[in-house]
């Protein structure tokens, strides 16, 4: 089982929507849950980091973290046109700096 | 303003052949990390350093390598291309005290004929 699992997508969904994405992982041990959001032929970037269970709200954005259940997922209110991209889970063991990614989803926005 | 660059940003060349990226970042980042990026894999990690003179193997480390001689600068060897290591190809940086948040570059697109 692969540490950490991604819904692949893809997903399109019109302009003001609510859009779920979801990671789950494997090993408990775990410390930070970050969402990275890739632009087409760009590097990714951090959107959110969080390390505590519940929600971590930063404008149109939410993280949240189930660490009972092992899953975090990204809550993303009234899309747009700009959010169209993909979005890419990664998870952190304590006292590592290592990243483990999730394949990402990829997510388009329509008019 | 402090940035990470990689070069080139397109690279054609022929099995067997020797490839060197270059990657390059002004933060003065002690950590820094070698990816791909492959359709239906996601980002895999290469090789990483902490520090200059220490590099470690990451998941898909065969067929690459890396030394760190100064802070700012991973560069990343194919020490003989094969057409599977036909990628896309990204630096990135953190601090240590930060290590959650990574700064990618631009990616490097290889592709091995």
């Amino acid at each position: 089982q692969k540490e950490v699992e991604q819904d692949p997508g893809p997903l399109s969904v019109p302009e003001g929507a609510i859009v779920s994405l979801n990671c789950t992982y494997s090993n408990s041990a775990f410390q930070y849950f970050m969402w990275y959001r890739q632009y087409s032929r760009k590097g990714p970037e951090l959107l959110m980091y969080t390390y505590s269970s519940g929600n971590k709200e930063d404008g149109r954005f939410t993280a949240q973290l189930n660490r009972a259940s092992q899953y975090i997922s990204l809550l993303i209110r009234d899309s747009k046109l700009s959010d169209s991209a993909t979005y890419l889970c990664a998870i952190q063991g304590a006292g590592s700096y290592q990243l483990t990614f999730g394949k990402g989803t990829k997510l388009s926005v329509i008019p | 303003d402090a940035e990470i660059t990689q070069s080139p940003r397109h690279k054609i060349t022929e099995t067997g052949r020797q490839v060197t990226l270059a990657c390059h970042q002004t933060w003065n980042h002690n950590n820094m990390f070698w990816y791909r990026q492959d359709l239906g894999h996601g980002l895999r990690l290469i090789h990483y350093s902490y520090g200059v003179h220490d590099t470690n193997k990451g998941e898909v480390s065969d067929g690459y390598s890396v030394s760190r001689s100064n802070t700012e600068d991973l560069p990343l060897t194919l020490e003989s291309a094969a057409s599977s290591q036909t990628s896309v190809y990204f630096c990135a940086s953190s601090e240590s005290d930060r290590a959650e948040t990574q700064y990618f570059g631009p990616g490097t697109r290889l592709l091995v004929l």
